[in-house]
């Protein structure tokens, strides 16, 4: 059983609306839950950091569910510049960090 | 500052060959790390460091080494490259390795075994 998985899309949706993205997680002692961006060919960017209470940063929100293993994230007012891949990451133990295999967003003008 | 940089961005090789992927930070992380990224896999660990001098083994070691004489340098080596390595190898950094620690990603290197 993979350690994260997440439904890949593509997720297309127009210009300002509101999109989710879920992510769920194997292990239950995992202890630190990311969300990061990935553009085209281009490297991994931490997007936010994930806390038990619920985050929010601008128009994006995330939470974790520990009782149910599962993270999400949620897009208001898409722009067309959100359009990229996210990977749900978990860290596991001190340092090794396990990403799903992203879900992608394509915002239409 | 340059952030992450590897070295180099694209290579060929035939099965066989043996090669040595560069990574250097100039942020004086502690920690630093080596990814491969293939289709439908998602990012999996290979090897890391958490200093100088120190290096283990992440989730698919096999067929890799590497090695951290500086700490501002990390090294990825290919032995006998194989077409199952075949992939987008990332590096990154991090101050520290616990919780909330954001890792920094290198560009990339695409490496293509013939």
């Amino acid at each position: 059983r993979k350690e994260v998985e997440q439904d890949p899309g593509p997720f297309n949706v127009p210009e300002g609306a509101t999109v989710a993205f879920n992510c769920t997680y194997s292990n239950s002692a995992s202890q630190s839950f990311f969300w990061y961006r990935q553009d085209c060919r281009k490297e991994p960017k931490l997007l936010m950091s994930v806390y038990s209470s619920g985050n929010e940063d601008g128009r994006f929100t995330a939470q974790l569910n520990r009782a149910s293993q599962y993270i999400s994230l949620l897009i208001r007012d898409s722009k067309l510049s959100d359009s990229a891949t996210y990977l749900c990451v978990v860290k596991n133990g001190a340092n090794n960090l396990f990403f799903g295999t992203g879900t992608r967003l394509t915002v239409i003008p | 500052n340059a952030g992450v940089t590897q070295t180099p961005k694209f290579r060929v090789l035939k099965t066989g060959q043996s090669m040595t992927l560069l990574c250097a930070q100039d942020m004086n992380h502690e920690y630093m790390y080596w990814y491969r990224q293939d289709p439908g896999m998602g990012l999996r660990l290979i090897h890391y460091s958490v200093g100088e001098g120190t290096t283990a083994k992440g989730e698919v070691p096999d067929g890799y080494n590497v090695s951290r004489l500086k700490k501002q340098n990390f090294l990825l080596g290919l032995e006998s490259a194989a077409p199952s390595q075949t992939s987008v190898y990332f590096c990154a950094s991090s101050y520290l390795g616990g919780r909330g620690n954001e890792q920094f990603f290198g560009p990339g290197t695409r490496l293509t075994v013939l």
